[in-house]
C-alpha cells in the first residue's frame, strides 16, 4: 500500500514569510497527525485530527500556525508569519483510528527559516 | 513537553552485540511505543506494548514495561550495521496522542 505522502520535501523561506505543507495519509486512515521535529529532539505533536475534526491542538502556536483537514482526507499545515525558531522538520503521520494502533509517518518537510 | 526520556543518549557497539536502551516517563500511560528513525526510511514504528503487558517480542526486538517504575527497555539482539539509527520511545496517555522522548542514537560498527 502507498505510504503517507508529503510535499514539499524541502523549503527555505525568510522570516515573516508564509509557508504551507501538504499531507496525504494512507487510504482509509481516520486519524492524522502533524508533528514538529527540531534537530536533536524527538517529534512534538502539533495537532491531531480524527476524520475532519480536531482532537488535540494544545501545542499548536495558534497565533501563527493553522491546519485543516478537508473532507477527512488530505491536510495542510500553514505557518504565517514564520520565525527563525520554526526551522524544523514537519512530519505528517496517520493511523487507522484512535486506540492501540501504530502511526505511519511520511518523509517530512525540512523547513529552513533565514 | 517531552515525557519519555531515553538513556543512554548515544550508544556505540559492534555487529553481533546486543543493544539495550531505556526509557523513563512521568505520568500514567495507556501504551508505550518504540520508533526508529534513520535518514533512509524516516520514522518507523517498531513495537507497541500496552500498560497491562510486561514483555513483548518481535523478531530481534524485546521490549519490557514496568509501570510501577514508569520505565521501559528496548533490547536489540545480534545487532547489524543496518540497525544504526535513532530510537525513540513514545508514550500514549490516551486518545492516541504520543509524546516522544529525545531518543537514543545507536551506532553499530561492522
Amino acid at each position: 500500500e502507498a505510504g503517507v505522502a508529503q510535499s514539499p520535501r524541502y523549503k527555505i523561506i525568510e522570516k515573516r514569510q508564509s509557508v504551507a505543507f501538504w499531507c496525504n495519509p494512507i487510504s482509509g486512515h481516520a486519524t492524522l497527525y502533524w508533528y514538529q521535529q527540531i534537530l536533536g529532539q524527538g517529534p512534538k505533536l502539533l495537532i491531531q485530527f480524527q476524520n475532519n475534526g480536531v482532537v488535540d491542538d494544545s501545542q499548536l502556536p495558534k497565533d501563527r500556525f493553522s491546519a485543516e483537514r478537508l473532507k477527512g482526507v488530505d491536510s495542510t499545515l500553514k505557518i504565517q508569519p514564520a520565525k527563525l525558531e520554526d526551522s524544523a522538520v514537519y512530519l505528517c503521520a496517520s493511523s487507522l483510528r484512535q486506540g492501540f494502533y501504530e502511526q505511519y509517518f511520511g518523509p517530512g518537510t525540512r523547513l529552513t527559516v533565514t | 513537553s517531552q515525557q519519555g526520556e531515553e538513556d543512554p543518549q548515544a550508544l556505540s557497539i559492534q555487529e553481533g552485540e546486543n543493544a539495550t536502551m531505556n526509557c523513563s516517563y512521568k505520568t500514567s500511560i495507556n501504551n508505550l511505543q518504540w520508533y526508529r528513525q534513520n535518514s533512509g526510511r524516516g520514522l518507523v514504528h517498531l513495537i507497541l506494548i500496552r500498560s497491562n503487558e510486561r514483555e513483548k517480542h518481535s523478531g530481534r526486538l524485546r521490549v519490557t514495561l514496568d509501570t510501577s517504575k514508569k520505565s521501559s527497555s528496548l533490547l536489540i539482539t545480534a545487532s547489524r550495521a543496518a540497525d544504526t539509527a535513532s530510537y525513540f520511545c513514545a508514550t500514549d496517555a490516551g486518545y492516541s496522542t504520543l509524546t516522544f522522548g529525545k531518543g537514543t542514537m545507536l551506532l553499530v560498527s561492522p
